[in-house]
């Protein structure tokens, strides 16, 4: 089944902790992206990927770090993650870009940062 | 200025009726347009691409306004289902697309 995975699902941690949330494609995409929702704001783009080893910064990437070593997998690392990181993250994925393709998201992630 | 604006609603209506509602877009060179559907903060999903000289999916209709810089959706016959929460979709180049809050539309029996 073509899917975009993410771990963990929830996540409740102590300010500092550094994190990491795996996020998997099945499907052969070149593009990989992270969001975050917020209520009343929508989601916003934190990093993307336009293939393996080439990254770049969204509209908040303030806070967190990501890697594109293979083509499958694209971490989000908060390495030291605060109160206002706690938010909704999704990952997604398409064929080429942003631009004509399907984005397919994964479930979420709830992060929650004390 | 959000990049995207939508009404948040919610909009309440009831089984079988037509529900309508726009977004807004501030990028006139915006490219791609789409509405995403989402279920009670479960991840979002396409639900059409909007074309220029509009389209429709079986109950689902989408405009696309450049002039104006909008874009509709449009349900007809309301089922229950169709309760969620709509995004707008804009896309300005291959690497960034920007999301609206979303509007939510709630179907009651």
């Amino acid at each position: 089944e073509a899917q975009v995975t993410q771990n963990p699902r929830y996540l409740i941690t102590v300010t500092g902790k550094k994190l990491t949330v795996t996020c998997s494609q099945n499907m052969n995409h070149e593009y990989m992206s992270w969001y975050r929702q917020d209520p009343g704001l929508g989601l916003r783009q934190i990093y993307y990927s336009m293939n393996v080893e080439v990254t770049d910064k969204g509209d908040v990437p303030e806070g967190y770090k990501v890697s594109r070593k293979e083509k499958r997998n694209f971490p989000l690392i908060l390495e030291s993650p605060s109160p206002n990181q706690t938010s909704l993250y999704f990952c997604a994925s398409s064929s080429h870009g942003a631009g004509m393709d399907t984005q397919y998201f994964g479930p979420g992630t709830r992060l929650t940062v004390l | 200025r959000k990049e995207v604006e939508q009404d948040p609603g919610p909009f309440n209506v009831p089984e079988g009726a037509t529900v309508a509602f726009n977004c807004t877009y501030s990028n006139s060179a915006s490219q791609s347009f789409f509405w995403y559907r989402q279920d009670c903060r479960k991840e979002p999903k396409l639900l059409m691409s909007v074309y220029s000289s509009g389209n429709e999916d079986g109950r689902f209709t989408a405009q696309l306004n450049r002039a104006s810089q909008y874009i509709s959706l449009l349900i007809r016959d309301s089922k229950l289902s169709d309760s969620a929460t709509y995004l707008c979709v804009v896309n300005f180049n291959d690497y960034k697309l920007s999301f609206g809050a979303g509007t939510t539309v709630t179907v009651r029996a």
